[in-house]
């Protein structure tokens, strides 16, 4: 199973908006709505951002919001906040009842 | 509160052993399908292995690059999951983390994880 594709890194400035996308298959990201988010600030361990493609847990800021569209899937950042700043990841559920995680994305807050 | 706390880890020459534990608690352990997740230094995340629970089938599933030499098991009894490595390699080396398979999500809670060096 490849790991679902996102981009390196995507920038902001306060206040703005930002969205990461999150890449894979008919046989995963395509095929189910078990898509989550994860944010991993340095030395943390990962916590749950988004579920089920666009559930927010509780505790989970309502800044971040999730989609999907076909084999992609989308977290985007509204009202970008300094304490943001940080690795996110998207995980899916995949056809033969496995996880796979997308690469990591660096969110630079200028 | 949900709580995960992993232990094990260490130093281990390549070719060599090592059994991690991740002891849970704040929630039915019984009823939780658990998933162990490895992060290689400045890498990114990898899922590792899963099982569901007993109730469920318990059903256990391997990544690729550890199927044949890892194993994934509970005791429900201690609230334990467990991670057999065997035949380590160099590769091996990360934090490994458990997590709780909550909300249809790979790790609604996680662990703090541990730190397995796999070196000569």
């Amino acid at each position: 199973q490849s790991a679902l594709t996102q981009p390196r890194s995507v920038s902001g400035s306060p206040g703005q908006s930002v969205t990461i996308s999150c890449t894979g298959t008919s046989s995963d990201v395509g095929f189910y709505d078990y898509v989550s988010w994860y944010q991993q600030h340095p030395g943390k361990a990962p916590t749950l951002l988004i579920f089920d493609v666009t559930r927010r847990p509780s505790g989970a800021p309502d800044r971040f919001s999730g989609s999907k569209s076909g084999n992609t899937a989308s977290l985007t950042i509204s009202g970008l906040q300094p304490e943001d700043e940080a690795d996110y990841y998207c995980c899916s559920y995949t056809v033969t009842d496995s996880w796979v995680f997308g690469g990591g994305t660096k969110v630079t807050v200028l | 509160e949900v709580q995960l706390v992993e232990s094990g880890g260490g130093l281990v020459k390549p070719g060599g052993s090592l059994r991690l534990s991740c002891a849970a608690s704040g929630f039915f352990f019984s009823n939780a399908w658990m998933s162990w997740v490895r992060q290689a230094p400045g890498k990114g995340l990898e899922w590792v292995g899963r099982i569901k629970s007993k109730i469920d089938g318990g059903a256990i599933y391997y990544a690729e690059p550890v199927k044949g030499r890892f194993t994934v098991s509970r005791d429900d009894s201690k609230s334990l999951l467990y991670l057999e490595m065997n035949s380590l390699k160099t590769e091996d080396t990360a934090v490994y983390y458990c997590t709780t398979e909550g909300h249809d999500s790979c790790g609604s809670a996680w662990g703090q994880g541990t730190l397995v060096t796999v070196s000569s």
